[in-house]
């Protein structure tokens, strides 16, 4: 099945720096790629995707960034804010109508006022 | 749009006795949800696939007879804990897909005495 790894575990920034978080997955025929932000006590919400046609998917501070040759994906977050502070966590699975992501461990950012 | 709602949020039980967590989606239909355990500063395990009208599928060392699912209409799963033990206690979180998309509830605080 597929496997995700996910790092950093914890990643502690100021605010106003860039945060990127890279995950890696292992099955060639994933080709849905999700990332979702968890806040404590909270469900994970969606802030972004990116399907493997696509290299690189923006939106406003977000960015994510597919390399399937590698099979590796990150999300970058520019100008950080205090608000971003939560658990990241990435998944990868085939879409479609067998859709069932497998995710990675997550990522605690930390950012800092 | 792609609301999940959960019920209760959290809860409180005596060990031996059972309890019922509801997953809703609340403007779309879905006929496909999962049911997700998540412990301190960890990922989310899968438990189970619930397909409307039809069995759930549980993923491998998840006790069927312990965590039943129903799954009776379009817009609502239910996860039952049975004779609830303080080693189930744990953040449930559902989830429903829609348009390719899974979105996540809330979550489910469950502790057991």
């Amino acid at each position: 099945g597929e496997n995700v790894e996910q790092h950093p575990s914890t990643l502690s920034v100021q605010e106003g720096d860039s945060a990127v978080i890279k995950c890696t997955y292992s099955d060639s025929a994933s080709n849905y790629f999700p990332w979702y932000k968890q806040e404590l006590g909270k469900g994970p919400q969606l802030i972004i995707d990116i399907r493997s046609n696509v290299g690189e998917k923006k939106d406003q501070r977000i960015a994510v960034t597919l390399n399937k040759t590698a099979k590796h994906f990150s999300l970058h977050i520019t100008e950080t804010q205090p608000e971003d502070s939560a658990v990241y966590f990435c998944a990868a699975s085939m879409g479609g109508g067998s859709y069932i992501p497998t995710f990675g461990r997550g990522t605690s950012l930390i950012v800092h006022p | 749009g792609a609301v999940v709602s959960q019920h209760p949020s959290w809860v409180i039980c005596k060990s031996g006795t059972s309890v019922k967590i509801e997953c809703r989606s609340l403007d779309f239909q879905a006929t496909t949800m999962f049911w997700y355990r998540q412990f301190p500063k960890q990922s989310l395990m899968l438990m189970a696939t619930s397909n409307e009208g039809s069995k759930a599928t549980y993923e491998q060392g998840v006790e069927k007879d312990k965590f039943l699912i129903n799954h009776a209409s379009l817009t609502l799963s239910t996860l039952t804990v049975t004779s609830a033990h303080p080693e189930d206690s744990s953040f449930y979180i559902c989830s429903a897909r829609w348009e390719s998309e899974q979105y996540f509830g809330p979550g489910t605080r469950l502790t057991v005495t």
